[in-house]
């Protein structure tokens, strides 16, 4: 039971590349989300996906996309990427809000954008 | 919108002595969470408060949660160094998907 997988671990993008951060969880959660966690700012919500086939913006979408891919994976792409995104990036799963349940994080992706 | 704000951001204390983190949200919730970073790592759960009054404790934390007050506290009792961590609440407004965090503290346990 591996709880919430993050890949890559650390990224190195010029401005204007592209990538894809891949999140994955294996307990079975309804819920997935991407945050950004900035010096200083706590996290912050870039998506959510409250349930398979559904997604949401949250905080700070702009510049970011998602996909969530099936029940067990939820993934984020920047498409053009800015140095004002370098930072670390978690992926979360909850087995549901609306019943009040805590979220699991991944390790993170630490993202600098040069 | 949603506003959840932490106090203090940044703590340092002595071995064995009491203080209380104070979280503070801006919306109708009945639920909130905490949550332990150690530096370079990821989130930890450490409680989950579902109504107006709930308390747990765990070790040397313990958290309640006045959803009249829109209040949450973490006291801390006779700190250890191994308490060093950042603390963050997060709260999911009533009705919605989204947890929001506070900016977290920053807690140093001085030997």
């Amino acid at each position: 039971n591996a709880g919430v997988t993050q890949t890559p671990k650390f990224q190195v993008l010029k401005t204007g590349q592209s990538m894809t951060l891949q999140c994955a969880q294996d307990m079975n959660h309804n819920s997935m989300y991407w945050y950004r966690q900035d010096p200083g700012m706590g996290l912050r919500l870039i998506y959510y996906s409250a349930s398979e086939g559904t997604t949401d913006k949250g905080e700070v979408p702009n510049g970011y996309n998602v996909s969530r891919l099936n029940k067990r994976e939820f993934s984020l792409r920047l498409e053009s990427a800015a140095p004002s995104q370098t930072s670390v990036y978690f992926c979360a799963s909850s087995a549901g809000v609306l019943i009040g349940y805590e979220q699991f994080f991944g390790p993170g992706t630490r993202l600098t954008v040069l | 919108e949603l506003k959840v704000e932490q106090n203090p951001l940044f703590l340092s204390m002595q071995e064995g002595k009491n203080y209380t983190i104070y979280c503070n949200y801006s919306t109708t919730s009945d639920r909130l969470y905490w949550y332990r970073q150690d530096p370079g790592k990821s989130l930890e759960s450490l409680f989950v408060l579902l109504s107006n009054g709930a308390v747990k404790q765990e070790g040397r934390l313990m958290a309640s949660l006045d959803t009249k007050a829109r209040l949450s506290t973490l006291h801390i009792t006779a700190a250890v160094h191994d308490l060093s961590a950042t603390y963050f609440c997060a709260v999911d407004a009533t009705g919605t998907y989204k947890y929001i965090f506070g900016t977290g503290t920053r807690l140093k346990v001085l030997a």
